[in-house]
């Protein structure tokens, strides 16, 4: 499987929005409704942040929000905070024809200036 | 609460095998389908192998099909991975995650184990 196309560094001042792309293709991101955002601190294990492209799990704060369009889905984190800086991952369910399985993005660092 | 941990990393040297586990609490293991993603040093993620709440379906990345094997015990609540012929290149922190019957994401994770292959 080829990895999703994400920036490789974001940044923002506390207050602002940002947002991360994710790109990738029919047989991924534009193909299916499941692409899902992760967070990780350095140490860190994941945190799942956005599920089947806008969900949030219970817990994970409204300012967090996904979106897509065609074979690029998005990530928006508004009202920056300190606590948010952190690598963040996009991830989608393939099913071109071999293998089957789950495609991640190459991460996004997101600096809080 | 969920909780994952994983064990059985360690260092081995190119060519040989290693058995990780992952022992899943606060929550029907049974239920869940199972997937096994990695991360090497400085690096992005990598989905490594999946498999089903009964076992019956299995998913492996092309880079480590038939080198490793999933398996679970769904009566010892814990999931397995069997890693043989490793190479440099497997050297990673090795997270087991959950996913849920109704999608396709991961929703909890545990705190990884770390295989590192050398000489």
């Amino acid at each position: 499987q080829s990895a999703l196309t994400q920036p490789a560094s974001v940044s923002g001042s506390p207050g602002q929005s940002i947002t991360i792309s994710c790109t990738g293709t029919s047989s991924d991101v534009g193909g299916y409704n499941y692409v899902s955002w992760y967070q990780q601190h350095p140490g860190k294990a994941p945190k799942l942040m956005i599920y089947e492209v806008s969900n949030r799990p219970s817990g994970v704060s409204n300012r967090f929000s996904g979106s897509k369009s065609g074979n690029t889905a998005s990530l928006t984190i508004s009202g920056l905070q300190a606590e948010d800086e952190a690598d963040y991952y996009c991830s989608s369910y393939t099913s071109s024809s071999t293998p089957r399985g789950w495609v991640f993005g190459g991460g996004t660092k997101l600096t809080v200036l | 609460q969920v909780q994952l941990v994983e064990s059985g990393g360690g260092l081995v040297k190119p060519g040989g095998s290693l058995r990780l586990s992952c022992a899943a609490s606060g929550f029907t293991f049974s239920d869940y389908y199972m997937s096994w993603i990695r991360q090497a040093p400085g690096k992005g993620l990598e989905w490594v192998s999946y498999i089903s709440s009964s076992g019956s379906t299995i998913y492996y990345a092309d880079s480590v099909k038939g080198r490793f094997t999933i398996s679970r015990d769904n009566a010892k609540n814990s999931l397995y991975l069997q890693m043989n012929s490793l190479r440099a290149e497997d050297t990673a922190v090795y997270y087991c995650a959950s996913r849920p019957y109704y999608g396709n994401h991961f929703d909890y994770w545990g705190q990884g184990t770390l295989v590192t292959v050398s000489s």
